[in-house]
């Protein structure tokens, strides 16, 4: 089972506010990522991390910054959110294998 | 850029068939290979895994891996309407601390009753 978690799981919010999603996880894994999809649509990287004091930028460019000072916490902040950032972000885990995902979050800015 | 690719489809058949669905990657050192089923709105789900050459069957599903030919199926017996998903391919590059997941883009399947 899974130990992955992410909060809030929807957010609503205006445009122009900082917003932090937050993933945490009780495996002891190194590795955790930062995921956006679109609705119906691939999965695109925005950030990852080894380990701790790692952070790297995925594929697809993003305006969030992420920070990993724990190995359990890898929250992901969007100093000022705006109406293209409405999308589903999911954060993963793993060790040397697979990836375990939380349940993602539904973030809308108005 | 490594790579994985796999078709988008739909796939469409009808219950009770079988459904194949196939990916292929560019990496020749890839060393795990992951299959994932992700329903509309959810997260991805871990449902397979396959780390050598040959078949790897798990109730319905059999994972099929040939590294030569750089290409990974699963296979869905008696496919029923709840595995109606996008399936998605996932590729573990390197062997080191350092190892990469590559996804592909995922292959919705619709299973028609």
């Amino acid at each position: 089972e899974a130990d992955i978690y992410q909060t809030p799981r929807y957010l609503v919010i205006g445009t122009g506010k900082k917003i932090t999603l937050e993933c945490s996880q009780t495996m002891g894994h190194d590795k955790m990522y930062w995921y956006q999809q679109d609705p119906g649509m691939e999965l695109h990287l925005i950030h990852y991390s080894y380990g701790v004091n790692s952070t790297e930028k995925g594929d697809l460019s993003s305006e969030s910054t992420v920070s990993r000072i724990r190995t359990e916490h890898f929250p992901l902040t969007l100093e000022s959110a705006r109406p293209s950032h409405t999308s589903q972000y999911l954060c993963a885990s793993r060790s040397r294998g697979e990836a375990f995902f939380g349940q993602g979050t539904r973030l809308t800015v108005v | 850029q490594k790579e994985v690719e796999q078709n988008s489809g739909p796939l469409s058949v009808p219950e009770g068939a079988i459904a194949s669905l196939n990916c292929t990657y560019s990496d020749r050192g890839s060393q795990s290979f992951f299959w994932y089923r992700q329903y509309s709105g959810k997260s991805p789900e871990l449902i397979m895994s396959i780390y050598s050459n040959g078949d790897k069957e798990d109730g319905r599903f059999t994972a099929q891996l040939n590294k030569a030919s750089q290409y990974v199926s699963l296979l869905i017996r008696d496919s029923q309407p709840s595995d109606s998903a996008t399936y998605l391919c996932a590729v573990r590059e390197g062997s080191s601390g350092y190892s990469t997941l590559t996804f592909g883009k995922g292959t919705m399947l619709l299973v028609s009753p």
